[in-house]
């Protein structure tokens, strides 16, 4: 079946460090994948997206490289901020529904 | 600012009791989807409406339902309330089913 599955939480780092949040999926076909952030308080926001293998998406710092060849879309950004702590969401559009991943949160300290 | 909102932000029920959550779309936006988030967990499909017909279910009972209006507003029912249905709940709505989802904020529900 489709499904996805990321990293437990939480992670906790501090500001200025290399953030890798990792996630790999199962999934017939090429799908599409995409990260979501929820922040506290807030419903889900759209991070970033790739529609094929290789792509990469990006937004806000943070970059995702859909690789087909080991089932992986794991999120990455150079230098985190202390407003990037947030719960974030690894998922997966199928039909007419998206599959999320369980979320990880991360905590960033001054 | 996703342009979704909904209704009521946070609400307390019994269980047993009946509660309508209530969200409104963007303008030109013909699918709006619910989805349930429990404490901890990732957000799971409840349904989906386009243009006012149910397009698609996840594994819920029945006593979950929805409505759709020509308004691009919908509501989320439930019926016969369970501890267990205490969860946040949001909703998303798109041009269409392939189209970005946009979500609101979300309905927190506790039920005692």
């Amino acid at each position: 079946g489709n499904s996805v599955t990321q990293m437990e939480g939480p992670v906790t780092l501090s500001e200025e460090a290399f953030l890798t949040i990792n996630c790999t999926y199962t999934a017939t076909g090429y799908p599409s994948l995409f990260w979501y952030v929820q922040y506290p308080g807030e419903g889900l926001q759209l991070l970033l997206k790739a529609t094929k293998a290789d792509d990469k998406g990006s937004n806000k710092g943070f970059e995702a490289t859909y690789r087909k060849e080991t089932t992986s879309f794991h999120l990455e950004k150079g230098s985190v901020q202390v407003s990037d702590s947030a719960v974030y969401f690894c998922a997966l559009p199928r039909d007419d529904k998206i599959i999320f991943g369980k979320g990880t949160r991360l905590h960033i300290l001054p | 600012e996703t342009g979704v909102t909904q209704s009521p932000t946070h609400l307390i029920k019994t269980r047993g009791q009946q509660v309508t959550l209530r969200c409104s779309s963007q303008s030109g936006h013909n699918t709006v989807s619910w989805y349930q988030q429990a404490l901890g967990q990732g957000p799971q499909f409840i349904f989906q409406y386009y243009r006012e017909e149910e397009n698609g279910r996840g594994n819920f009972p029945p006593r979950f339902s929805g409505l759709q209006f020509p308004n691009y507003s919908s509501e989320l029912n439930v019926n016969a309330l369970e501890l267990d249905d205490s969860a946040l709940y949001l909703c998303a709505s798109g041009r269409s089913h392939t189209d970005t989802q946009y979500f609101g904020p979300g309905t927190r529900l506790t039920v005692l």
